[in-house]
């Protein structure tokens, strides 16, 4: 079925190095985010858009991680330099509005 | 800042018995409340919300403002209700805030 795509799905680093994620969220899904998970914990989120605007990234570590959505279709997630304290999984969610409804498979991040 | 508490971490019950798996909010206003689910080797999905006030897979949750609760019930436990619950919580213009989750076991 077409649901939520992210790539890849598993990634190992050294501390310092960058990292990118990919998301496609469902077709036509106007709301897309992007939640840190680390073991242990509930879903965080990091960056919300609606189309190509942020609606919030509070949570966003500005400083180290960065995202977009060109085209307010599929987005980016980037972390430059990762830390230690990055190892998660990324989850890539999208709805029509409201509540995040479907989420993907996420990318497993390992930062040694 | 709003808060979700899901006090127990793990929930073991015997298949056939009820189950209820509790959250917490601290909130005084009118929250939405959520209830989400991942089975093993599966996506993070979302099981029910509570302005809909539906029953979705035998499980309901009741939104109890005066205790602050929306607990996440099922009369019948099946085995495959095994997998991880997360209750969330999000205000008006707000962000979706995560319990730490509960991972419920479901025995033969």
């Amino acid at each position: 079925e077409a649901g939520v795509a992210q790539s890849p799905r598993y990634k190992i680093i050294e501390k310092r190095q960058s990292v990118a994620f990919w998301c496609n969220p469902i077709s036509g899904h106007a709301t897309l985010y992007w939640y840190q998970q680390i073991l242990g914990q509930g879903p965080k989120l990091l960056i919300q858009f609606q189309n190509n605007g942020v609606v919030d990234d509070s949570q966003l570590p500005k400083d180290r991680f960065s995202a977009e959505r060109l085209k307010g279709v599929d987005s980016t997630l980037k972390i430059q330099p990762a830390k230690l304290e990055d190892s998660a999984v990324y989850l890539c969610a999208s709805s029509l509005g409201g509540a995040p409804q479907y989420f993907g498979p996420g990318t497993r991040l390992l930062v040694l | 800042a709003q808060r979700v508490t899901q006090p127990e971490k793990l929930l073991s019950v015997f298949k056939g018995a009820p189950v209820e798996l509790k959250c917490n909010y601290s909130y005084s206003g009118s929250p939405e409340l959520f209830w989400y689910v991942q089975y093993s080797r599966q996506r993070l999905q979302l099981l029910l919300r509570h302005i809909s006030r539906e029953s979705i897979k035998g499980f309901t949750a009741d939104l109890n403002k005066g205790e602050t609760s929306f607990h996440l019930k099922k009369p019948f436990a099946q085995e495959e209700d095994s997998a991880m619950y997360y209750c969330a919580l999000r205000l008006i213009y707000e962000k979706l805030v995560f319990g730490k989750g509960t991972k419920l076991t479901v025995n033969p």
